[in-house]
C-alpha cells in the first residue's frame, strides 16, 4: 500500500538554529508534495506546494528563504526550518499525492523550539 | 477566497451514538473533499473523499459523509461511535484543477464518553 514516512517525529532546537525533516514516499510515486504547519491550537496552513519538474509554490507569509524545499525524485522530499524561533513551532507534516489523487500524511515533525 | 468552516469546536457523545460533523464550504468550480482523522499526538489519516457520482461516499471505520451542492456541505457521519473515535476530525477542500493545494477548516475535537 501507499505510505508516507516522515522524520524525525519529534525534534527540539534552539532559537535561531536550523532543522531538516524529511518525507519519504514508498509504493506510489509523489509527484507533487505540499507541506503544512499545525501551529498550536489551530488548523494546517499550507506552506509550499512542491511538484515534480515545475517550480516550488510558496504561499502568502512562507518564503523560499525560511523553509528551502528540495524535491528531487517521485519519492522523496525535504524542508528545512531555517533560524527558527518560538513562532515556528508546531507539527509540520508533509502531503504527497498519489493515485486517486489522494493526500496521503505522514505522521509529522513536531518541532520545539527552546 | 476558499474557505471550510467547522461549526463545532467540540462534540461530545455516549459510546454507542450517532454522530454528525458539519463541514461547510465555500469554493468556485468543480471540488474535490475529503475528511481526516488526526488523533493526539499523530498527523492526519484520510477517513474518505468525494470527487463525483454517488454523494454519500463510505469511509473508513464506518464513516460515511454526504456531499450536498446546494448546501455546499460534506458532512461526516457515524452511526455507532466507539471509545477510540475520540480525536479532531478535519475536512478539507481543494479545487480539482490540478493544484493540490488544500485547504482544511479548523477542526472538530469529537469526545467519546464510554
Amino acid at each position: 500500500g501507499a505510505l508516507v514516512y516522515q522524520y524525525p517525529r519529534r525534534t527540539i532546537c534552539k532559537s535561531g538554529t536550523s532543522m531538516r525533516m524529511e518525507c519519504q514516499a514508498v509504493g506510489f510515486q509523489a509527484t507533487s508534495v505540499a507541506w503544512y504547519r499545525q501551529s498550536p491550537q489551530k488548523t494546517f496552513e499550507l506552506i509550499a506546494l512542491s511538484t515534480v519538474n515545475s517550480a516550488i509554490k510558496y504561499e502568502q507569509n512562507f518564503t523560499q528563504e525560511k523553509f528551502p524545499i528540495s524535491h528531487p525524485n517521485l519519492s522523496f522530499s525535504s524542508m528545512t526550518v531555517l533560524n527558527a524561533y518560538l513562532e515556528d513551532r508546531g507539527l509540520y507534516l508533509c502531503g504527497a499525492v498519489g493515485d486517486n489523487e489522494r493526500l496521503f500524511f505522514g505522521h509529522g515533525t513536531k518541532l520545539s523550539v527552546l | 477566497t476558499q474557505t471550510v468552516s467547522q461549526s463545532d469546536a467540540h462534540v461530545t457523545v455516549f459510546e454507542g451514538d450517532s454522530v454528525e460533523l458539519r463541514c461547510n464550504y465555500s469554493y468556485g468550480g468543480s471540488i474535490y473533499l475529503s475528511w481526516y482523522i488526526q488523533h493526539h499526538g499523530h498527523g492526519l489519516q484520510f477517513l474518505l473523499k468525494y470527487y463525483s457520482g454517488n454523494p454519500v461516499v463510505q469511509g473508513v471505520n464506518g464513516f460515511e459523509a454526504e456531499f450536498s451542492k446546494s448546501d455546499s456541505s460534506f458532512h461526516l457521519r457515524k452511526a455507532s461511535v466507539h471509545w477510540s473515535d475520540s480525536a479532531v476530525y478535519f475536512c478539507a477542500v481543494r479545487s480539482n484543477t490540478g493544484n493540490y493545494k488544500y485547504v482544511f477548516g479548523a477542526g472538530t475535537r469529537l469526545k467519546v464518553i464510554a
